[in-house]
């Protein structure tokens, strides 16, 4: 069965790049959740999107922005890189008839340098 | 502060042997949930426990769930070494208009010898 796809699976910056990180929900998931997860750390909710309009936002910094396209997948675009915005970013999607259980990729392990 | 909290951080048993892991909360919640997350890897869903549930089983899994005393426990029986990994807890809160988030506790580190 097709799962959550997340690209790219590893991404390395310099301090004050920009990085975009993409989802791809599972097939007919309308709604995107994006996670953060510093090293050691649980996951903590950036934002969601339930029909390509954001639904929910978490402690996602100014420096990001998101968005959800037509075809659903998403985008989560980060910019003035920070050092400590090294982490590993989730993405998980779910059914808005059926949203109490999330489905996730396997993540991007951004490395800010 | 985090909605979920467990404990322990960290656990060790043997291979056969039961491992529990607790996990509290501090809000209403719609349901409960149990992630696992092997080694910078994806988190994997395991079981999910609704807020009028006290007790729920999924093959070696057993969930309970207090809501008086807002805490859970994840019992993993006959443990093997390929349980080895992270566990985490979520709630989900009552639904509010499209609010969905999960929050997750800090989770705990299993570690399954052979």
């Amino acid at each position: 069965a097709a799962g959550v796809i997340q690209s790219p699976r590893h991404l390395i910056k310099e301090k004050r790049e920009t990085a975009t990180l993409k989802c791809y929900p599972i097939p007919r998931h309308d709604t995107v959740y994006w996670y953060q997860q510093g090293p050691g750390q649980d996951p903590q909710f950036l934002i969601s999107f339930y029909e390509k309009m954001q639904s929910d936002k978490g402690s996602i910094p100014d420096r990001f922005s998101a968005q959800q396209f037509s075809d659903y997948h998403s985008e989560l675009n980060m910019s003035s890189l920070e050092l400590g915005d090294s982490a590993l970013y989730f993405c998980a999607s779910s059914l808005v008839g059926a949203p109490e259980k999330l489905f996730f990729g396997s993540g991007t392990q951004l490395s800010v340098l | 502060s985090q909605q979920g909290e467990e404990d322990p951080q960290a656990l060790s048993i043997q291979e056969g042997e039961n491992a529990t892991m607790n996990c509290s909360y501090k809000t209403s919640i719609n349901n409960l949930q149990w992630y696992r997350q092997n080694s910078g890897r994806g988190l994997v869903h395991l079981i999910l426990i609704r807020s009028n549930e006290r007790e729920k089983h999924s093959g070696r899994l057993r969930v309970t769930l207090d809501t008086s005393k807002k805490s859970s426990s994840l019992l993993i029986t006959a443990s093997r070494a390929a349980d080895t990994a992270s566990y985490f807890c979520a709630t989900l809160a009552p639904l509010v208009g499209s609010a969905r988030q999960l929050t997750f506790g800090s989770g705990t580190q299993l570690t399954v010898l052979p």
